[in-house]
């Protein structure tokens, strides 16, 4: 069965410092990865995909296959980083979404 | 964007009551939508899959006879927790799938079922 970790639940930076939050996946097939943040009071968004490998609001992920990873990484936190986010993996061609108990990001001034 | 609403945002039933949770894409055609529970500081589950026309697939664990799911048209889906007691109490949260756009699934604000 797939299964989406994320061994952090809260992750503490300050403005200006580097951020990585970490995801791993398991699953047997070929993985389709996402993360997604969700600000306070808000409803869930997608952040990025892993096949578009683009950078959102200065966020990147890269899919490595042989560590079965897929984290998060800013050069330089912001205050309005802060947020909860959550990894998913796509499974199955019917777009179905298997979460990772996600990670709360603060961004300290 | 594509927008997702659900109402009501909170509710609040006593135990035994049913309670029915819409889900509607506001501008777009929804072929596909999803149920989640999410309870406090923990990850959404999915709890089914809602097809147009067609009856929920449900996940392992979910009652099918518990959490009732339409999807009558390609905008609106509902889920009826039946018979809700206090451990139903969680944040119910749905996504659509964009019928053009279908590897985007896009997340309604949620809502909130307190059951007394």
């Amino acid at each position: 069965a797939q299964r989406v970790t994320q061994p952090e639940k809260l992750l503490s930076v300050f403005k200006g410092a580097p951020v990585e939050l970490k995801c791993n996946y398991s699953y047997s097939g070929s993985p389709e990865l996402f993360w997604y943040v969700q600000y306070s009071r808000q409803r869930l968004q997608l952040l990025l995909r892993h096949i578009s490998r683009e950078s959102i609001k200065g966020f990147t992920a890269d899919l490595n296959k042989g560590e079965t990873s897929f984290h998060l990484k800013k050069p330089f936190a912001q205050e309005e980083d802060s947020a909860m986010y959550y990894c998913a993996l796509r499974t199955g061609g019917g777009n179905k979404l298997t979460f990772g108990t996600g990670t709360q990001l603060k961004v300290e001034l | 964007g594509a927008v997702v609403s659900q109402h009501p945002s909170w509710v609040i039933c006593k135990s035994g009551t049913s309670v029915k949770i819409e889900c509607r894409s506001l501008d777009f055609q929804a072929t596909t939508m999803f149920w989640y529970r999410q309870f406090p500081k923990q990850s959404l589950m999915l709890m089914a899959t809602s097809n147009e026309g067609s009856k929920a697939t449900y996940e392992q664990g979910v009652e099918k006879d518990k959490f009732l799911i339409n999807h009558a048209s390609l905008t609106l889906s509902t889920l009826t927790v039946t018979s809700a007691h206090p451990e139903d109490s969680s944040f119910y949260i749905c996504s659509a799938r964009d019928r053009i756009i279908t590897d985007t699934q896009y997340f309604g604000p949620g809502t909130r079922l307190t059951v007394l």
